[in-house]
């Protein structure tokens, strides 16, 4: 089985600075990995997803994210952030290999709050 | 456009009633979901279904039921047997082996 940590409830970051939010999982087996984003009262919306291939990974909205296969990480950055990416940030995990389709386990959320 | 409609959005209920929250895609997806969100909580896999006329058990299936009559719906029943109903409830779906789902828009159920 596999699971996913997020190891921030919260980021709190002013407009235009940096943002790193961590994932780290835990699978027995090779993984794909996705990061997810919702906003109040919404369903949730792919970032990005890391498949295979280089480890480097570009969503939209200037998201980008690094699988780390050595410390089972998929950390989630921007170089700027703004207003509007005041949201909550999902990481998920599903397992490489299953006959049929995967399910997702999810982390327990990251609230980014953008201030100006 | 093509996409997954949940209704209804916002749903109140006494203790005690069943619910049924519906979930339909146009997206002709094989395989759909359904999933529960807490305060803090992420998301967790209530039931899902990968073919018309059958359904898996997901982490938190006790007090719930779901129908796949058709390819388009997928309905999910709460029952009074559920001991904390009050909820977002989220319907996904999707055509990919890779886990990569598609949402909809939620349904929000509160017990009274």
């Amino acid at each position: 089985a596999q699971s996913v940590t997020q190891l921030d409830s919260q980021v709190p970051v002013f407009e235009e600075a940096p943002v790193e939010l961590r994932c780290n999982y835990s699978s027995s087996v090779s993984v794909y990995l996705f990061w997810y984003v919702q906003y109040p009262n919404q369903g949730l919306q792919l970032l990005l997803k890391y498949l295979s291939g280089s480890t480097l990974v570009k969503g939209i909205n200037g998201f980008e994210a690094e699988f780390n296969k050595s410390q089972t990480s998929f950390h989630l950055r921007k170089p700027s952030v703004h207003i509007s990416d005041t949201a909550e940030y999902f990481c998920a995990v599903s397992d490489i290999g299953n006959s049929g389709y995967s399910t997702l386990t999810f982390g327990k959320g990251t609230m980014l709050l953008v201030s100006p | 456009d093509g996409g997954i409609t949940q209704s209804p959005k916002y749903l109140f209920r006494k203790e005690g009633q069943n619910v049924t929250l519906s979930c339909e895609q146009n997206l002709n997806h094989d395989a759909m979901y359904w999933y529960r969100q807490d305060p803090g909580q992420g998301l967790r896999l209530i039931y899902y279904s990968q073919i018309v006329n059958d359904f898996q058990k997901g982490d938190i299936a006790e007090g719930y039921s779901v129908s796949r009559e058709k390819k388009e719906s997928f309905p999910l029943t709460v029952t009074s047997a559920q001991k904390n109903p009050t909820a977002f409830y989220l319907c996904a779906s999707t055509i990919s082996n890779t886990g990569e789902l598609f949402f909809g828009e939620g349904s929000r159920l509160t017990v009274l």
